[in-house]
């Protein structure tokens, strides 16, 4: 099936500690983000990657880190730096050249103890 | 930069009510304009999407939008909804490099 996969779908880390997110995709697309999706606020940019060894800062960058040295994977790390990192993270991919179409993976749910 | 602004937060109807939800968007491009939905544990998913042509735009499960250009919104309407609509529904903006921008969504519960 072709598709987003976002892992772990729950993860639970203690304040300080960093945690990485991984998202997979094998749908060949070009370009893929992270959204934050926080009740009531709707989703939010955090980074987002046009090619490979290239990424932009979104919107709410701070505290967050990427990488994208595979076309397919597109891991974000939520460092300590982060104040408040408890959320629900989304991950998606588009065609490139961008019509705007997003196809998101099911999310993973970050909870800081 | 843009934005989007989704009217209402909370919506409750019962089953075969008309619903609308209303999208204002300001951009300063061209605009693609989107309505995704997020069904209770699924993901989201898309809904509709309009990017020229008939401003009238149909999508998935009767659902439908109406681009007014003077209006800069793109409300989402169903004629009757039903029980399993009960989700969550964001309007999104965009057609960049940068991927959307989102509403900040509303919560639709159909009662039965």
């Amino acid at each position: 099936d072709g598709g987003i996969t976002q892992s772990p779908k729950y993860l639970f880390r203690k304040e300080g500690q960093n945690v990485t997110l991984s998202c997979e995709q094998n749908l060949n697309h070009d370009a893929m983000y992270w959204y934050r999706q926080d009740p009531g606020q709707g989703l939010r940019l955090i980074y987002y990657s046009q090619i490979v060894n290239d990424f932009q800062k979104g919107d709410i960058a701070e505290g967050y880190s990427v990488s994208r040295e595979k076309k397919e994977s597109f891991p974000l790390t939520v460092t300590s730096a982060q104040k408040n990192p408890t959320a629900f993270y989304l991950c998606a991919s588009s065609m490139f050249p961008n019509t705007g179409e997003l196809f998101f993976g099911e999310g993973s749910r970050l909870t800081v103890l | 930069a843009q934005s989007v602004s989704q009217h209402n937060h909370h919506v409750i109807l019962s089953e075969a009510a008309s619903l609308e939800l209303g999208c204002n968007y300001s951009y300063g491009g061209t605009v693609n304009l989107f309505w995704y939905v997020q069904y209770p544990g699924q993901h989201l998913q898309l809904l509709l999407k309009y990017f020229s042509g008939d401003p009238l735009v149909k999508g998935i499960k009767g659902f439908e939008a109406e681009f007014i250009k003077s209006k800069f919104s793109f409300n989402l309407r169903k004629p009757s909804v039903q029980w399993s609509d009960t989700a969550e529904y964001f309007c999104a903006v965009g057609g960049g490099a940068d991927g959307l921008t989102f509403g900040k969504g509303t919560h639709l519960i159909i009662q039965p």
